[in-house]
């Protein structure tokens, strides 16, 4: 149980373009899911949290109109990189809170912007 | 100072050897407490919750030290499948529900033959 499925797991796209990532919880409602980003060599540096029905809690220098966060659903949350620049480049993972103790993250979507 | 510190490493070691890792947090009202694994671009896996009584799975036993603020991963006989990235991760909050998780860098573990 507690499954995230997280789409897509890679994409190149140009410069300037927009991207979207999902998260779906599949057999759970996520009330709550949060959103990292991995450099290489790097730890995952949170985000934002998003809340169900509610404006993203977004992390000290993540720029909020670049990054746009939608929790429309118990089960559906998604990342919008826009206006995508090459150091926009890394792994985007989202992760959702199953209960108070647990954790589960998406399989990640790696993202290179050219 | 990071919140939540570990030795990057790499930890290169024979199959069959013992390996400790360790970690240093530093919000002393943080009150949950894991070691993830993290392969090559892949993401993270639980591999066990971290308990102040110290916890043994299989092979692989976690102690926490709440005075000194630090956790560690013990893992023994060591198998070339346990070449991974091993992160820290700390929970600062639990009462207040559900809170973000604090990852360290991570250790990496080369597991030869």
């Amino acid at each position: 149980g507690a499954v995230v499925s997280q789409h897509p797991s890679w994409v190149i796209c140009k410069s300037g373009t927009s991207v979207k990532i999902e998260c779906r919880s599949l057999d759970f409602q996520a009330t709550t899911m949060f959103w990292y980003r991995q450099f290489p060599k790097q730890s995952l540096m949170l985000m934002a949290t998003s809340n169900e029905g509610s404006k993203a809690t977004y992390e000290q220098g993540v720029e909020k109109d670049k990054f746009l966060i939608n929790h429309a659903s118990l089960t559906l949350s998604t990342l919008t990189v826009t206006s995508a620049h090459p150091e926009d480049s890394s792994f985007y993972i989202c992760s959702a809170s199953f209960d108070i103790y647990g954790y589960t993250f998406g399989s990640g979507t790696r993202l290179t912007v050219v | 100072r990071k919140e939540v510190e570990q030795d990057p490493g790499p930890f290169n070691v024979p199959e069959g050897a013992t390996v400790a890792f360790n970690c240093t947090y530093s919000n002393s009202a943080s009150q949950s407490f894991f070691w993830y694994r993290q392969d090559c671009r892949k993401e993270p896996k639980l591999l066990m919750s971290v308990y102040s009584s110290g916890n043994e799975d299989g092979r692989f036993t976690a102690q926490l030290n709440r005075a000194s603020q630090y956790i560690s991963l013990l893992i023994r006989d060591s198998k070339l499948s346990d070449s991974a990235t091993y992160l820290c991760v700390v929970n600062p909050i639990l009462n207040t529900g559900f809170q973000k998780l604090v990852f360290g860098t991570g250790t990496r573990l080369l597991v030869s033959p």
